[in-house]
C-alpha cells in the first residue's frame, strides 16, 4: 500500500465549477500536509501548506486535513482556465523525517471555457 | 535571484555511463532535495540534505549518490546509467516545508 494515495483523474470541468481534489495516507507520524501545482513541463510549485488538521483558506484555494480519516483536500472555488494542471498532494512527518516528502501520484486537471 | 537552477536541461546517455546533474540555488537555503518523477507516479524523494555536509537517503536512493560541500550547491551523481534511470529530475531547496521551490528539471534518456 503507498503511504499517499491520489486518484490520477483526468478530471475536467467547466470554467467557474467547485473542483475537489483528495488523498488519504495511511502513515500515522504524518503531520505535514502540501499541495503543489504542476504545470506541463515545468517544476512543481508549492500551492497550500497546513500542519495537523484543519482547514486552511487562500483566496480561491482551501485545503482541509482531517487526521482521524487519514484524508487529505483543496477545494478549488470559481475554477478558471489557467487553474488547467497537475496538482499533487504531499506529506511529511515530523522530528528525524522532518524534509522527507511523501507525494502522491498527482491528479491531472482540465478546465474548459 | 535566479532560484533553484539545474543543468543540463535535457541529456541522453548510454547503459553503464555516468554523469552528475548540477543544482544550484541562491536563496540561502539550508534543505536541499533530489526527486525523480516518473509519468503517473508523483514525485519520488532520492536524496536531501539538511545542511552543507549532511545528507540522507529518500525513499528511492539505489543508482545515485550525492555530496553537499556548500549551502549553494547539490549534485546529484549517476554512476552506472540503467534504462530504470530515464525520468525527469528535479531539484528543491527550502527553509522548511511551507517554502520548498522546486527548479525547472533534467530530462534523462538512458538507451
Amino acid at each position: 500500500q503507498k503511504e499517499v494515495e491520489q486518484d490520477p483523474g483526468p478530471l475536467s470541468v467547466p470554467e467557474g465549477a467547485i473542483v475537489s481534489l483528495n488523498c488519504t495516507y495511511s502513515n500515522s507520524a504524518f503531520q505535514y500536509f502540501m499541495w503543489y501545482r504542476q504545470y506541463s513541463r515545468k517544476g512543481p510549485e508549492l500551492l497550500m501548506y497546513t500542519y495537523s488538521s484543519g482547514n486552511k483558506e487562500d483566496g480561491r484555494f482551501t485545503a482541509q486535513v482531517d487526521k482521524s480519516s487519514k484524508y487529505i483536500s483543496l477545494f478549488i472555488r470559481d475554477s478558471q482556465p489557467s487553474d488547467s494542471a497537475t496538482y499533487l498532494c504531499a506529506s511529511a512527518a515530523g522530528g528525524t523525517s522532518y524534509g522527507k516528502l511523501t507525494f502522491g501520484q498527482g491528479t491531472i486537471l482540465t478546465v474548459h471555457p | 535571484n535566479a532560484g533553484v537552477t539545474q543543468t543540463p536541461k535535457f541529456r541522453i546517455l548510454k547503459i553503464g555511463q555516468s554523469m552528475t546533474l548540477q543544482c544550484t540555488q541562491d536563496m540561502n537555503h539550508n534543505y536541499m532535495y533530489w526527486y525523480r518523477q516518473d509519468p503517473g507516479m508523483g514525485l519520488k524523494l532520492i536524496y536531501y540534505s539538511v545542511g552543507a555536509g549532511i545528507t540522507d537517503k529518500g525513499e528511492v536512493p539505489n543508482g545515485y549518490n550525492v555530496s553537499r560541500s556548500t549551502t549553494e550547491d547539490f549534485p546529484l551523481r549517476l554512476e552506472l546509467a540503467a534504462p530504470s534511470q530515464t525520468s525527469v529530475y528535479f531539484c528543491a531547496s527550502s527553509y522548511g516545508l511551507d517554502s520548498q521551490y522546486f527548479g525547472p528539471g533534467t530530462r534523462l534518456l538512458v538507451l
